[in-house]
Parts: structure tokens; C-alpha cells; sequence
């Protein structure tokens, strides 16, 4: 059964503090997606990756930061955590062949107090 | 990208064929359609996918009209357990070169009521 699996389900991190959120697929998928949800926003893309070392930006990259260093392993980071990162952070992977069949993970409910 | 519009919610009794429908008037030849499904407090799961015409599996049906500028996700006699918010995709399946992004819009949330 294929997975993606988050680190955490639920994290409450502080103003300023440097947060990872890590997230490990075993599909041997070369696309990786970090994504966040907000109530009335629906899921807004924060960057993607095709491969190992390369990342983009995608509509709400601000504040955040990513790193593939190996195929299986996509982390976002949070230079600096504020009160409007608190939000839910969902990863998602696909392969090349079928970019558009993408597994989620459960999701980490990231609250910055 | 293909820009998607489909309805914020809709509601309805449970029993009862349930279709929503997406659309994408900017949809390129080689875009397919792609539908998912997301419970609460959990990640969108992947649905159904269609390029043309009709595909059904298990779960949904989708219909393409010729133009395909939209498309019908159908959900035959829903249950309480179909409530959850379903969202309309339109990219290339195979991103070949890279650098694909899958962007989703906010869905459509569906509640079937009893």
C-alpha cells in the first residue's frame, strides 16, 4: 500500500522559532508538493519538487523554505514561525508518468503561538 | 495552467445521483481532468481521471463532453459518508520534463443530508 508519511500530526511551535516539517514517501515518486489549508482557501501550494535538489516556488512561497536532499524526503521549513503559519500543511507525492495521481499525506496541524 | 470554476458547495439528500460540475475553458490537448475527494482532517485522495467521453470506476463517473471546456463528476446514489469536499484538477498527466505543478482550487463541499 502506497504511502506518505508526515512527521507529526499536531505541532505547537513558538513566535520565531526555526520549524521542520518532514515528509517521506515510499513510492519512489520523482514530484513532491508541500501544500497548506485554510478555512475558505481551499489548498494553496507553498513549492514542489521534481527531484532530488530542485525545488520551485509555488503560490504562497513566502516564509517557507525547502529541501530534497534525498527522492523519499521533502522538508519544509519555517525560518522563522509566525502567528499566520498556523495553519494545516499537507505533502503530497506523484510520479512522473501519472503527475496528476497524487497521494497525500494525513497532514500536520502546525499551531504557532 | 488551465484556471478551473466550479460551484462552493451543493447539497443533497442522501439516495439521491449527485453531479458537479467544473469548468475549464482554457483546457489545453494534452490536459486531462482529474477529481478528488477530501474527508474532514484528512489529505485529498484521487478519484477519477478522464481525458474525453465517459469514465467510470467504482466510485464516480466522470463525463467530457466533445468541446471540453467542462466536465460532470457524478456520484450515483450518495450516502452520509460522501460528504466531504471535492475538487477539479486540470494538468498533463505525464509531466515528462519536470517541473509540474498541481495546483488545487478551493472545491466544492458537498454535504448529503439525511
Amino acid at each position: 500500500d502506497v504511502k506518505v508519511t508526515q512527521s507529526s500530526r499536531y505541532l505547537v511551535k513558538r513566535t520565531g522559532e526555526k520549524v521542520f516539517l518532514e515528509c517521506v514517501q515510499d513510492m519512489d515518486h520523482e514530484n513532491m508538493f508541500w501544500y497548506r489549508q485554510d478555512p475558505g482557501l481551499g489548498l494553496r501550494l507553498i513549492y514542489f519538487s521534481y527531484d532530488v535538489k530542485m525545488k520551485e516556488k509555488g503560490d504562497i512561497p513566502e516564509g517557507y523554505s525547502v529541501s530534497r536532499e534525498k527522492k523519499e524526503r521533502f522538508s519544509l521549513i519555517l525560518e522563522s514561525a509566525s502567528t499566520n503559519q498556523t495553519s494545516m500543511y499537507l505533502c503530497a507525492s506523484s510520479s512522473l508518468a501519472r503527475s496528476t495521481e497524487a497521494f497525500f499525506g494525513q497532514g500536520t496541524r502546525l499551531t504557532v503561538v | 495552467l488551465a484556471k478551473t470554476t466550479q460551484p462552493i458547495s451543493m447539497d443533497s439528500y442522501e439516495g439521491q445521483e449527485v453531479n458537479i460540475t467544473c469548468s475549464h475553458n482554457n483546457i489545453a490537448t494534452n490536459d486531462y481532468i482529474t477529481w478528488y475527494q477530501q474527508f474532514p482532517s484528512q489529505g485529498p485522495r484521487f478519484i477519477i481521471q478522464g481525458y474525453k467521453t465517459k469514465v467510470t470506476n467504482e466510485v464516480a463517473s466522470l463525463f467530457i463532453p466533445a468541446d471540453r471546456k467542462s466536465s460532470t463528476l457524478s456520484l450515483p446514489r450518495v450516502s452520509l459518508s460522501d460528504t466531504a469536499v471535492y475538487y477539479c484538477l486540470v494538468g498533463e498527466v505525464a509531466s515528462g520534463a519536470g517541473s509540474y505543478q498541481l495546483t488545487f482550487g478551493k472545491g466544492t463541499k458537498l454535504s448529503v443530508i439525511p
